[in-house]
């Protein structure tokens, strides 16, 4: 199940700069996506979601950008922090909510 | 805040052995659902769960596995005979509407010898 990508496996960062995470989907259905940022033995933790009418959400230092024609989905994390060290996935819906499709994570690592 | 408990953190089976994963979700949610997420690989969909029956569920959702809202606050995952590639993190998750408030457990670890 490859429907939902994200292709780079880790990412590092020095605090205060910006963090871009990405992700990439191939079913045109999907209208719904969500990032949640997961650390070691805990469960995924939701950071913010975005749905296809929109091409922007903000929540405070995240930002979640939207390019449907490009399937394409990145998270911003502006400034970054040490606490933001974790494990991030995106995930895709078709809408009826009922079940998400993940990405591989990408491991982000701030630096102080 | 709000939480999805889930108990145990960690259970250990033989293979062949019937194991249950307990979750409570949160308390006002309508929604239920179970993941997993074997070693090194993507979190992916069990079932999702609603008005006491299952929405959905995926092709890794076999006649061994089943759910149950046996009262008004667990929800479990039953493994009937468990093999060794049952072994994973299984996630629960609930949330209060479709899509809102979608909020996860921290686990089970299931270790199938």
């Amino acid at each position: 199940d490859q429907q939902v990508k994200q292709n780079s496996p880790s990412l590092s960062v020095q605090e205060g700069r910006i963090s871009i995470l990405n992700c990439d989907y191939t079913n045109s259905m999907f209208d719904y996506f969500l990032w949640y940022k997961k650390y070691p033995a805990e469960g995924p933790t939701f950071l913010i979601s975005i749905s296809s009418i929109k091409d922007k959400n903000e929540d405070g230092r995240f930002t979640v950008f939207l390019n449907k024609s490009a399937k394409h989905l990145s998270l911003h994390i502006v400034p970054s922090q040490p606490g933001d060290s974790a494990v991030y996935f995106c995930a895709a819906s078709e809408g009826n909510f009922n079940k998400f499709y993940f990405g591989s994570g990408t491991k982000l690592n701030v630096k102080p | 805040e709000p939480e999805v408990t889930q108990t145990p953190s960690h259970q250990v089976t033989q293979m062949g052995q019937e194991v249950i994963l307990r979750c409570v979700p949160i308390s006002n949610h309508l929604y239920f659902y179970w993941y997993r997420q074997i070693l090194g690989q993507k979190v992916e969909f069990l079932v999702s769960f609603y008005n006491n029956e299952i929405s959905e569920k995926s092709e890794i959702f076999d006649d061994q596995f089943s759910v149950e809202r046996p009262d008004g606050s667990n929800f479990t995952l039953k493994i009937r005979s468990t093999k060794l590639e049952d072994s994973a993190m299984y996630f629960c998750a609930s949330s209060a509407d479709r899509g809102k408030g979608y909020t996860f457990g921290s686990g089970t670890r299931l270790t199938v010898v």
